[in-house]
């Protein structure tokens, strides 16, 4: 069964950098598919952030362009989302996902909850 | 960034009731649309993709159409789990854009 599973602090300071890592079990990240980062806001709102393909290759949500930074870890089957100079706006539930061949999101982590606040 | 406008953002229903969700694109998505139900836990799991297509697993009481700009997520007789929220995707054009959901309640 594939699992994707979020870790990180859920509270950071302004300006700083959020930093989340998103453990998959089940598939390997290097076999196939992108792998994303989506963020819903409170109210609701969803973002898609970015993603980094199977090959390596990355992808970003043009609003976050200049403040995302989405790599990997293949020995340890991670993915990482950095976010920096955040802002209260940044404040938000951050899920993992995988994108498959069909271009839906299948699976999914269940979510952490970041928010930002001095 | 194409725009999806998703109505209703709440919908009071009963149990047995059919209910429809429209999500309207500011552009032509050539049915490039999925449907996500995010439940009160916050699991996320896919419902339909490629405007109809079922996702494996979940219940033929769900149904998706449309084309252009207009889409629609019908549930054919609502079951005490589907009291959710429900989202809208387009992935016609990057950055895949969401609507900004339907809360479905029960009445």
């Amino acid at each position: 069964e594939i699992q994707l599973q979020e870790s990180g602090p859920g509270l950071v300071k302004p300006s700083q950098s959020l930093s989340l890592t998103c453990s998959v079990t089940g598939y390997t990240i290097t076999s196939g598919y992108d792998w994303s980062w989506i963020r819903k806001f409170p109210g609701n709102k969803m973002e898609w952030m970015g993603y980094i393909s199977y090959s390596g290759s990355t992808n970003y949500n043009p609003s976050l362009k200049s403040r995302i930074s989405i790599t990997r870890d293949t020995s340890k089957n991670q993915f990482f989302l950095q976010l920096n100079s955040v802002t209260t706006e940044d404040t938000a539930t951050y899920y993992c996902a995988r994108k498959n061949n069909w271009y839906y999101f299948d699976y999914w982590g269940q979510g952490v909850m970041v928010t930002v606040s001095s | 960034d194409i725009q999806m406008t998703q109505t209703p953002s709440s919908m009071p229903a009963s149990l047995g009731e059919r209910v429809t969700i429209s999500c309207r694109a500011s552009q032509g998505i050539s049915n490039y649309l999925n449907w996500y139900q995010q439940k009160p836990d916050g699991t996320i799991k896919p419902l339909i993709y490629y405007t109809s297509n079922l996702q494996s697993g979940v219940p033929s009481r769900f149904s998706g159409s449309g084309s252009g700009t207009d889409y629609s997520l019908t549930i054919s007789s609502l079951e005490p789990e589907d009291f959710a929220m429900y989202y809208c995707q387009q992935y016609d054009s990057s950055p895949d854009t969401f609507g900004a959901g339907t809360k479905l309640e029960l009445k």
